[in-house]
């Protein structure tokens, strides 16, 4: 079964650091991009980033770019989000997401249930 | 950056049809793709590559392109279809960064 399972989230105070965990199984994880997707309470989808399959690149949105790290260990099966200098507007429900497979983008095919970040002031 | 711009809501009776729109000027020249997403749960695609469906979503769901704007249309419309739909696109040189739609919540009457 495809399956990912985010984890890591908590409370931290604004210009903290956390670091958030993707684990996935039912699939072959060194062959997929990996995406972050966050969602702050009430509002909308954010894309956050996203790192090619083999890990030899990752490209943020501009809300997190120079903040947040995107990184995976193939060995291991687990993608991470590297979370810096956080503030309230960081808070929310962070989800990651598997590119569906084909040479090009397909979209998100398969998420996980999400973990969520509080940065309380 | 750019931005993809929907309506905040949408309302529709059971069995009637439902069109939620998107617009951007990258649409004009790259794909959009579709998420439902309901409270407390994850987002599930429902449209990919502006009118192809995934397995498993039912037929009901279609996706159509023109222009700059993209149209996620929902036939017979189900209460279990009440959600907040998000369209979703590449940079327009097709690659990164990705954006999503501001969010369009379908509610059945």
């Amino acid at each position: 079964q495809v399956y990912l399972a985010e984890s890591g989230g908590g409370e931290v105070q604004p210009g903290g650091s956390l670091r958030l965990s993707c684990a996935a199984s039912g699939f072959r994880f060194k062959s997929h991009g990996m995406h972050w997707v966050r969602q702050a309470p009430g509002k909308g989808l954010d894309w956050v980033g996203v790192i090619l399959y083999d890990g030899s690149k990752a490209y943020y949105g501009d809300s997190v770019r120079g903040r947040f790290t995107i990184s995976r260990d193939n060995s291991r099966n687990t993608l991470f989000l590297h979370l810096n200098a956080l503030s309230p507007e960081d808070t929310g429900v962070y989800y990651c997401a598997r590119e569906a497979p084909g040479d090009s983008f397909n979209g998100l095919d398969v998420w996980g249930r999400g973990t969520t970040v509080t940065v309380f002031s | 950056s750019y931005k993809l711009t929907q309506p905040p809501s949408v309302s529709v009776s059971p069995r009637q049809t439902a069109r939620i729109t998107c617009s951007g000027e990258a649409l004009a020249k790259r794909f959009a793709y579709w998420y439902q997403k309901r409270p407390g749960q994850a987002p599930i695609l429902v449209i990919y590559n502006d009118s192809e469906r995934p397995s498993g979503i039912p037929e009901r769901f279609s996706g159509s392109s023109s222009g700059t704007t993209v149209t996620l249309i929902i036939r017979e419309v189900q209460s279990e279809d009440e959600a907040d739909y998000y369209c979703q696109t590449t940079d327009i040189s097709g690659g990164y960064p990705h954006v999503f739609g501001t969010g369009t919540k379908v509610t059945v009457l």
